[in-house]
């Protein structure tokens, strides 16, 4: 029930754009997405409650595809503080558990 | 202020202790939760906890039990620790169904 990251890892310069995906099995009611820097606590980034809805965030956003039972995040024109590892979460709709996702790894360098 | 805590924040332990972590959080929320982040980094809930249901992942062991004194408080109790028991032990806690915010993890070391 763990959903599917994709993809594991990416390395971008500053200033590329790049897309993370997030893959349930399960219906889904919401899907987080959380940044964890090294050495510290997952920080919250978005929420998405309904299919088709797309949120920003500065130049972070996300979209959720209800029908697919898919997110994906989108980081355009990246920064070096965008790098860390990309979790989304999911809940789903047959039940009451939250999952997290594998995770993606992603650096920005210079 | 710090809104959601954990103590410690590094436990190291022999094989077959009792520990107990403790987290608070300060936000409200009517919600907590727990979950071990292991080395490869996968984050994995344990438990998630309100005041009226207690929703257990099955696959953690029974040596792991939450207990909640109140709304604030979520601590992790965990028997005859083992060698696998070793990772980031993270409390969070939200309002149900909204974004979660975590305290700062606990290593946990069994030696």
């Amino acid at each position: 029930q763990q959903p599917v990251q994709s993809p594991q890892a990416v390395i971008l310069r500053e200033g590329e754009d790049a897309v993370i995906n997030c893959s349930s099995s399960k219906a889904l009611y919401s899907v987080h997405w959380y940044r964890q820097k090294h050495g510290e606590a997952p920080v919250f980034l978005m929420i998405l409650l309904k299919g088709g809805e797309q949120k920003g965030h500065d130049k972070i956003s996300a979209s959720f595809n209800e029908k697919k039972q898919q997110s994906s995040l989108y980081l355009t024109a990246s920064q070096l503080s965008y790098s860390g590892t990309y979790f989304c979460g999911t809940e789903i709709i047959d039940g009451n558990q939250f999952y997290f996702g594998t995770g993606t790894s992603l650096t920005v360098i210079p | 202020d710090t809104a959601v805590s954990q103590t410690p924040k590094y436990l190291v332990t022999q094989m077959g202790n009792d520990k107990s972590i403790k987290c608070e959080q300060n936000l409200g929320h009517d919600t907590m939760y727990w979950y071990k982040q292991d080395s490869k980094k996968f984050l994995k809930i344990m438990f998630s906890y309100n005041n009226k249901e207690l929703i257990i992942n099955e696959t953690v062991p029974n040596r792991f039990s939450p207990k909640s004194p109140d709304k604030a408080h979520l601590n992790l109790h965990i028997n005859s620790l083992e060698l696998g028991d070793s990772a980031v032990y993270f409390c969070a806690s939200s309002h149900v169904g909204t974004l979660q915010f975590f305290g700062p993890g606990t290593r946990l070391t069994v030696l």
